[in-house]
């Protein structure tokens, strides 16, 4: 089935830790996305991608970082966690064109103690 | 900047009746505003997308919204509400051109039997 492949599905990780979040798509979009879900405050964007070799910071792009090789991989990686980055990441792709629909993975629960 | 809010972070309502989830926008540009819907551990799919044209938009499932541009709003409605409804829903907007949605808070639905 087509679509977004999100890995960990959650994960528990002390602080200070080096962690990467890996998103992989297979529906040959250009623009990916990774979002954070907190309780109360919605989903904030942390970085995007609008095409391979491109990217850019978002609402909340502090202590993460990102990169764009290709166009089905787009990698979240939190150099030293910190117990604030506890959340739920997702990672969402479109099609470029002026739409504006993402289609999102189904998360990846982040614990950092 | 484009922005949404969302009152209300639970909203209960009973089985039959109407489903009403408010949403007012902020944005400076002619936004593209839409209603995604998340079910438990899940990602977010679209329900419906208001970008051009008619200003009352139909989505999946029997859910419509009506962008009011005088009154900076696009509510979700249903005319009755079904227990599978239940999941949280976001409101999202960008202006156009620009696929970097920004999110309410949602709203989280439980249908009452």
């Amino acid at each position: 089935i087509a679509g977004i492949t999100q890995a960990p599905t959650s994960q528990i990780l002390a602080a200070g830790r080096r962690m990467t979040l890996r998103c992989t798509q297979d529906m040959r979009h250009n623009a990916m996305y990774w979002y954070r879900q907190d309780l109360g405050l919605g989903l904030r964007l942390i970085h995007y991608s609008n095409t391979a070799g491109t990217t850019g910071k978002g609402e909340v792009p502090d202590g993460y970082s990102v990169s764009r090789a290709n166009t089905d991989d787009f990698p979240l990686t939190l150099a030293s966690a910190v117990p604030s980055q506890t959340s739920v990441y997702f990672c969402a792709s479109s099609s470029g064109a002026d739409t504006g629909e993402l289609f999102f993975g189904e998360g990846s629960r982040l614990t950092v103690l | 900047a484009q922005s949404v809010t969302q009152l209300g972070s639970h909203v209960s309502v009973s089985e039959g009746a109407l489903v009403l989830l408010r949403c007012n926008y902020s944005s400076s540009v002619p936004p593209y505003l839409f209603w995604y819907v998340q079910y438990p551990n899940q990602g977010l799919q679209l329900l419906l997308k208001y970008t051009t044209g008619a200003t009352l938009v139909k989505g999946i499932n029997g859910f419509e919204a009506e962008f009011k541009k005088s009154e900076t709003s696009f509510h979700l409605t249903k005319p009755s509400a079904h227990m599978s409804d239940a999941a949280e829903y976001f409101c999202a907007v960008t202006p156009y051109g620009n696929n970097r949605l920004a999110f309410g808070k949602g709203n989280q639905v439980v249908v009452i039997p």
